[in-house]
């Protein structure tokens, strides 16, 4: 069965603080996807990073940066310096999709805040 | 391209009531998601389509919901008898093939049952 789990359940940091959100997955295939989504306080859930199983490399985007360790089954999300802006729940999440259950399987979530 | 489109954004209902969510995908997208989001909680899948087709049924999705997408473009999730367990964000994604590219989510419609 799939599972996400995000165990930082609440983070606090100081603006240009680094911060690492977790997230460990488990799951049977070998051919999933793996999201990140953040969910600002007016509730939309946005889009930052889908990554498929087979492509291992880590990846930057601006202050963003994913860390992808199959042999961990971790998919950890770094904020460097981060801003209030950046004050939100990230979700992590995971789908069997090449196996044709496409549901999204989401962890619980990590409240981040950031304090100018 | 204006993402994808819940209405309404908010709904009070009295409990017993029947209410009915419409949701606008991504017009190219072949895929759409129903999902529900209690507070403290991360999204839990309902239903979902591909084109028309309804492929897949959460045990959440109880007698009382059910979910339509006519035409293969827009979606509608009605609740029967609402109960106040139903109260909670229900968000609509939609996506593109089974790369899942795109997979966008809605602003979705918060419902309370009073």
């Amino acid at each position: 069965a799939q599972k996400v789990t995000q165990a930082q359940t609440e983070i606090s940091v100081v603006e240009k603080e680094d911060v690492t959100l977790d997230c460990v997955y488990e799951t049977r295939d070998t051919t999933y996807y793996l999201f990140w989504y953040k969910q600002p306080p007016s509730g939309e859930l946005v889009f930052l990073i889908r990554r498929n199983s087979f492509d291992e490399q880590n990846e930057i985007s601006g202050r963003y940066s994913w860390n992808f360790q199959k042999s961990t089954s971790s998919f950890n999300f770094t904020i460097t310096a981060s801003q209030v802006v950046d004050s939100a729940v990230y979700f992590c999440a995971l789908s069997e999709a090449l196996s044709g259950n496409t549901p999204l399987v989401f962890g619980k979530g990590t409240r981040l805040s950031v304090i100018a | 391209d204006t993402g994808v489109s819940q209405n309404p954004r908010h709904k009070i209902t009295k409990r017993g009531q029947n209410v009915t969510f419409r949701c606008d995908p991504i017009s190219e997208h072949n895929r759409l998601y129903w999902y529900r989001q209690t507070l403290g909680q991360g999204p839990e899948f309902l239903t979902y389509f591909q084109n028309e087709a309804q492929l897949e049924k959460s045990r959440l999705l109880s007698d009382r919901f059910s979910a339509e997408r006519p035409k293969g473009s827009f979606s509608t999730l009605e609740i029967q008898r609402t109960e106040q367990g139903d109260s909670a964000m229900y968000l609509c994604a939609s996506s593109l093939g089974r790369e899942l590219v795109g997979y966008t989510f809605g602003s979705g419609t918060r419902l309370t049952v009073v």
